[in-house]
């Protein structure tokens, strides 16, 4: 069974930086696309971020361009978004998410439970 | 990017009855169209992808059809598990979005 675990949300102050770790367990890892999709309480989804399973491509949504970065470590099963130069709007509870096939497929038919961020003075 | 539009916003119906819900796009995603079903304080779950595939032990009410612009999700029989918030997500043109959500609430 999929199994998808995050880690590292938290409160912090607008301007400041915070990691995400996703640890994934019951696939293999390195065959899949990850993503990470965001959700403000009570709205709708977000897709953040994308890796295929080797790094070789990322993409990722205008609002986190060039403030967010993905990586992912296949040796640990692992997903990672470090998120620098934090803003009130990136407030959110963060996915973890697995995706069918490659990047570009974007199905995404695994989910964990997500992680809560929330930037805030 | 391409605007997914879901209608109705709130679909008020009770249990026994068929559910119609549509998504169109602002413009021709051919079939890259997924489903997903999210409850109160659950993760969305996949139900169907490429506008008609059932996702792994969707049950066989949830259906899904349309391709180009125009796709609708049908649940035959709603069950009483059935009342959540469903999103229509699309593939076809990077970046990935989402529509913004149909709540299916017990009339």
């Amino acid at each position: 069974e999929v199994h998808l675990a995050e880690s590292g949300g938290g409160l912090v102050q607008p301007g400041t930086s915070l990691r995400l770790s996703c640890a994934a367990s019951g696939f293999s890892f390195d065959d899949y696309a990850m993503h990470w999709v965001r959700q403000v309480p009570g709205k709708g989804l977000e897709w953040v971020s994308g890796i295929s399973w080797n790094s070789g491509t990322r993409g990722y949504a205008d609002s986190v361009k060039g403030r967010f970065t993905i990586s992912r470590d296949n040796a640990k099963s692992s997903l990672y978004l470090q998120m620098n130069s934090l803003r009130v709007e990136d407030t959110a509870l963060y996915y973890c998410v697995k995706s069918m096939g490659d990047l570009y497929d974007a199905i995404l038919d695994s989910w964990g439970q997500g992680a809560l961020v929330a930037v805030s003075s | 990017e391409i605007v997914l539009t879901q209608a109705p916003a709130t679909l008020s119906l009770s249990p026994g009855e068929r559910a119609t819900l549509s998504c169109r796009a602002s413009q021709s995603i051919n079939n890259y169209l997924a489903w997903y079903q999210q409850k109160p304080g659950q993760a969305p779950r996949l139900l169907i992808y490429d506008a008609s595939d059932r996702a792994t032990d969707i049950p066989a009410r949830f259906s899904g059809s349309g391709s180009g612009t125009d796709f609708t999700l049908t649940i035959g029989r709603l069950e009483p598990e059935d009342f959540a918030v469903y999103y229509c997500q699309q593939r076809g043109i990077w970046p990935p979005t989402f529509g913004q959500g149909t709540k299916v609430e017990t009339k």
